[in-house]
């Protein structure tokens, strides 16, 4: 089963709306992180957000929300004003484990939802 | 700080040749990790460390091979390439924390 799904591969908003971007995530560890990158074309990838499962509100980052709902094991991202230098590709990606000794760390990521932001 | 930095950023190479893909963190992180990303999808781990000395294999280590033998510094070889192996490789660093920090990406081509 995928771990981190993203069903929406494009997107559109009108500049100055607010958008959202769909993630669902499994997991049957109690521990985990949730993150949002941004990949604009110049191919970087741009941390966004973080959302830590026992994080009891949702997580803020200027005009970047995640609307975390953990028994549907969801984390959306929500873009509020979207300007058009938000037009990129959004990846949702997954960290399992608390992270204690041992633990890699490593992130599962989404296949991605390509935003587009009209003027 | 420079961050997380990556040579060379772009490469192309004939099927069968070898290279090296050099990483390099100046933040003094324990973990390091290699992904790739090919057109349309996420990024899919290769091979991780985490610490100096040591490695191991992530979701798709088939043809790659990598080492850690200074704490700034993962490398990531590719002993015999194949056109299967064209793609993005991001190379990303963490600390105890919980954000991983990208390099801008290595582009590379194999005909």
């Amino acid at each position: 089963a995928q771990k981190i799904t993203q069903t929406q591969p494009g997107m559109f908003v009108q500049e100055k709306e607010a958008v959202t971007l769909d993630c669902t995530y499994d997991t049957s560890d109690p521990s985990y992180g949730l993150f949002w990158y941004k990949q604009p074309s110049s191919g970087e990838m741009i941390f966004l957000i973080y959302q830590g499962s026992y994080d009891q509100q949702n997580a803020t980052e200027g005009r970047y929300s995640l609307n975390f709902q953990k028994a549907r094991k969801s984390a959306n991202l929500v873009i509020s004003a979207s300007q058009l230098g938000d037009s990129a590709m959004y990846f949702c990606a997954m960290r399992e484990g608390r992270g204690s000794s041992g633990s890699a760390r490593q992130l599962t990521f989404g296949s991605g939802t390509q935003l587009t932001v009209l003027p | 700080n420079a961050g997380v930095t990556q040579t060379p950023k772009f490469r192309v190479l004939k099927t069968g040749q070898s290279m090296t893909l050099l990483c390099a963190q100046d933040m003094n992180h324990e973990y390091m990790y290699w992904y790739r990303q090919d057109p349309g999808m996420g990024l899919r781990l290769i091979h991780y460390s985490v610490g100096e000395g040591t490695t191991a294999k992530g979701e798709v280590p088939d043809g790659y091979n990598v080492s850690r033998l200074k704490k700034q510094n993962f490398l990531l070889g590719l002993e015999s390439a194949a056109p299967s192996q064209t793609s993005v490789y991001f190379c990303a660093s963490a600390d105890r924390l919980y954000e991983q920090y990208f390099g801008p990406g290595t582009r590379l081509t194999v005909t």
